[in-house]
């Protein structure tokens, strides 16, 4: 069965400094891989997600992740931290055995930026 | 709608009530999917509908919680006999089609507090 851990559930940074959220992933097949942004009071937003090809893949706002199989990890990164991206972070896999996008969820990292 | 619509954004209600959360999702979505969001649970997926096929209730905590989907459209969460421990935000989320790679567009939730 497919699982996440998220390693850190604050960090905290100053502003422009670098953003690294960890997320390593367990599963038994080549994972479809996703980071979401959650800021206060609102729903999900995707950030990014991985699912075959290029390792090293950009989403929005600046963020980008990298997957590592040797490694089994997915750490989002953004080179320049702001102040609005201040937010709930959850990276998450998809569960193969329903053969459709049934999202596993770690238990998130809530990124504090500080002036 | 631009959206996944949710309603109520806030709901209220005594212990041993029954209540109705409200989902629409983004016209055209095929796949409907109702996660819930609560402290020291993280993110649990509850129920999948995609089109006319039999809906993955695998999530479902209780025999209390029940879902429909009418018309292939909205759907319906429903709690009976609420208990405290259902407090928790519920999470509505759509997607264009099935398959595991395919980005899953939420709501901003409803705020569900028993008291």
């Amino acid at each position: 069965a497919q699982s996440v851990t998220q390693l850190g559930s604050h960090v905290s940074v100053s502003e422009g400094a670098l953003v690294l959220l960890r997320c390593n992933y367990s599963s038994s097949v080549p994972p479809y891989l996703f980071w979401y942004v959650q800021y206060p009071n609102q729903g999900l937003q995707l950030l990014l997600k991985y699912t075959t090809g290029a390792t090293l893949v950009k989403g929005i706002n600046g963020f980008e992740a990298e997957f590592k199989k040797s490694e089994t990890s997915f750490h989002l990164t953004k080179p320049s931290a702001h102040m609005s991206d201040a937010a709930e972070y959850f990276c998450a896999v998809s569960d193969e055995s329903g053969g459709y996008n049934k999202l596993i969820f770690g238990a998130g990292t809530r990124l504090a930026v500080h002036p | 709608g631009a959206g996944v619509s949710q309603s109520p954004s806030n709901k209220v209600t005594e212990k041993g009530k029954d209540v109705e959360l409200r989902c629409d999702p983004i016209s055209g979505h095929t796949a409907l999917y109702w996660y819930r969001q609560s402290l020291g649970q993280g993110l649990e997926f509850l129920i999948y509908f995609q089109g006319n096929s039999a809906p993955d209730k695998s999530g479902l905590p209780s025999d209390r919680f029940s879902a429909e989907r009418t018309g292939g459209s909205v759907s319906t969460l429903t709690i009976q006999r609420t208990q405290q421990e259902d407090s928790a935000v519920y999470l509505c989320a759509s997607s264009p089609r099935q398959g595991l790679n395919t980005e899953a567009f939420f709501g901003q939730g409803t705020r569900l507090t028993v008291v």
